[in-house]
């Protein structure tokens, strides 16, 4: 079956505008995550979902960064008044409940200029 | 921090040759995986070590577990070039937010042909 998909794969904006980024999980995973990765480093945690149950938000950086879902399915991070520290690929991954393997997605690499 | 750490942070072998990475973590986990990177982009899970586990395999993969130490390795037998990405170690705590993955910042694998 299909993959995660994320959408866009690069996006470049201007310092100060918001930006929307999507991910589609794997059908049938409840748990979704989002990662950001700075160039030549490991992943950070953001975010993550499980279900209907309230979302981890212990990872997001500052309050310009939010994140829904849509029950199981579609989730969006979206990053207001954009910073240049915000460039970075973002990743999102899905898994089954309560399983520890998890499924990336290819990654929106995001330029702040 | 909890984030763990790999050694070598780069590592070039020629084509045949066997490679090992080191990875150390700080607390008692639940679980540590293993993970490779090509191009910066997705990720793709390897294999997965579950505490109370010394040794796995998966085809060339040799994943160790020292819970003692803190630390795991992972060889990678008979290299060829396409094993040529950067790896990474991702520790699944225990407690609260065990679903969490906690990644190191990766070695960069290079196989000469």
């Amino acid at each position: 079956g299909a993959g995660v998909s994320q959408s866009p794969s690069n996006k470049v904006t201007e310092k100060g505008k918001d930006v929307e980024l999507r991910c589609d999980p794997i059908s049938g995973h409840t748990a979704l995550y989002w990662y950001r990765q700075r160039l030549g480093q490991g992943l950070e945690f953001l975010i993550y979902f499980q279900g209907n149950s309230a979302p981890d938000k212990s990872g997001l950086p500052s309050d310009r960064f939010s994140a829904e879902r849509t029950g199981e399915s579609v989730s969006t991070l979206t990053i207001q008044r954009t910073q240049q520290e915000d460039s970075a690929v973002y990743l999102c991954a899905s898994s089954f409940f309560r399983t520890y393997e998890q499924y990336f997605g290819p990654g929106t690499r995001l330029t702040v200029t | 921090s909890q984030q763990g750490e790999e050694d070598p942070q780069a590592l070039s072998i020629q084509e045949g040759e066997n490679a090992t990475m080191n990875c150390s973590y700080k607390t008692s986990i639940n679980n540590l995986q293993w993970y490779r990177q090509n191009s910066g982009r997705g990720l793709v899970h390897l294999i997965l070590i579950r505490s109370n586990e010394r040794e796995k395999h998966s085809g060339r993969l040799r994943v160790t577990l020292d819970t003692s130490k803190k630390s795991s390795s992972l060889l990678i037998t008979a290299s060829r070039a396409a094993d040529t990405a950067s790896y990474f170690c991702a520790a699944s705590y225990s407690g609260a937010g065990s679903y969490q993955l906690t990644f190191g910042k990766g070695t960069k694998l290079s196989v000469i042909p």
